[in-house]
């Protein structure tokens, strides 16, 4: 499975500011992913991140408040935007096995908007 | 996406019993089913998975099975350990290859 790294770990954030999350593959893979997993929930897809063009968005989430880059095949961040308390979450990159349909998931990043 | 509340469906079990956790799934298309384990403070990892055409596969100490009938998924995991204590996901995919996961349930283990 890929090794995959994601920074900060964890961050503390001010209402009204914006963050941005870096992923980082060890190989190359064809899909990443972000999700969202608010506390004592389930994990809610927020985009496909597309190398080289602008990510898919899910139902529910925009680019102005979600906006994500993915400049190579290993690499990809997503911001959070003008963030408020509702935004304290955990943010998961995920990837897609080069073998096709298992996704793997980073350690996550662990927000808490005051 | 399913939604869910704050509360996780909890399983308490001794040290050394076998557990079962459950899932049912909505979507008849889904032909791949993965789950999920995850400690506090960590992300997801995978445990095991399943496509539609077996309706068992065994791991090291973890076995799914998948009735497409009832459209329902179970884990079971042999000898459980304090260590298995965590949240187990379900996630299914079924036309696009993106995974849509089911509400967690969350394994205790009494030592």
């Amino acid at each position: 499975s890929a090794v995959i790294s994601q920074k900060p770990s964890r961050d503390i954030c001010q209402r009204g500011t914006s963050l941005t999350i870096q992923c980082q593959v060890d190989s190359q893979v064809t899909m990443m992913f972000w999700y969202r997993q608010q506390p004592g929930q389930s994990l809610t897809l927020i985009a496909t991140a597309n190398q080289g063009s602008e990510a898919t968005y899910e139902s529910g989430f925009v680019i102005d408040k979600f906006p994500i880059s993915r400049p190579n095949l290993t690499f990809s961040t997503l911001t959070v935007s003008n963030m408020s308390p509702e935004d304290s979450s955990i943010y998961l990159c995920s990837v897609e096995a080069l073998s096709g349909n298992t996704i793997y998931f980073g350690e996550g990043s662990w927000l808490t908007v005051v | 996406g399913e939604s869910v509340g704050l509360h996780l469906p909890t399983l308490s079990v001794q040290e050394g019993d076998n557990s079962i956790i459950n899932c049912a799934y909505s979507n008849s298309a889904s032909d791949y089913f993965i789950w999920y384990k995850q400690e506090s403070g960590k992300g997801p990892q995978f445990i095991i998975d399943i496509r539609s055409n077996m309706d068992k596969r065994q791991g090291q100490r973890v076995t799914v099975l998948l009735n497409k009938t009832v459209k329902h998924l179970s884990l079971q995991i042999a000898a459980t350990q304090p260590g298995d204590s965590a949240v187990y996901f379900c996630a299914e995919t079924g036309g696009s290859y993106i995974p849509t996961f089911g509400r967690g349930t969350s394994l205790i283990v009494h030592p």
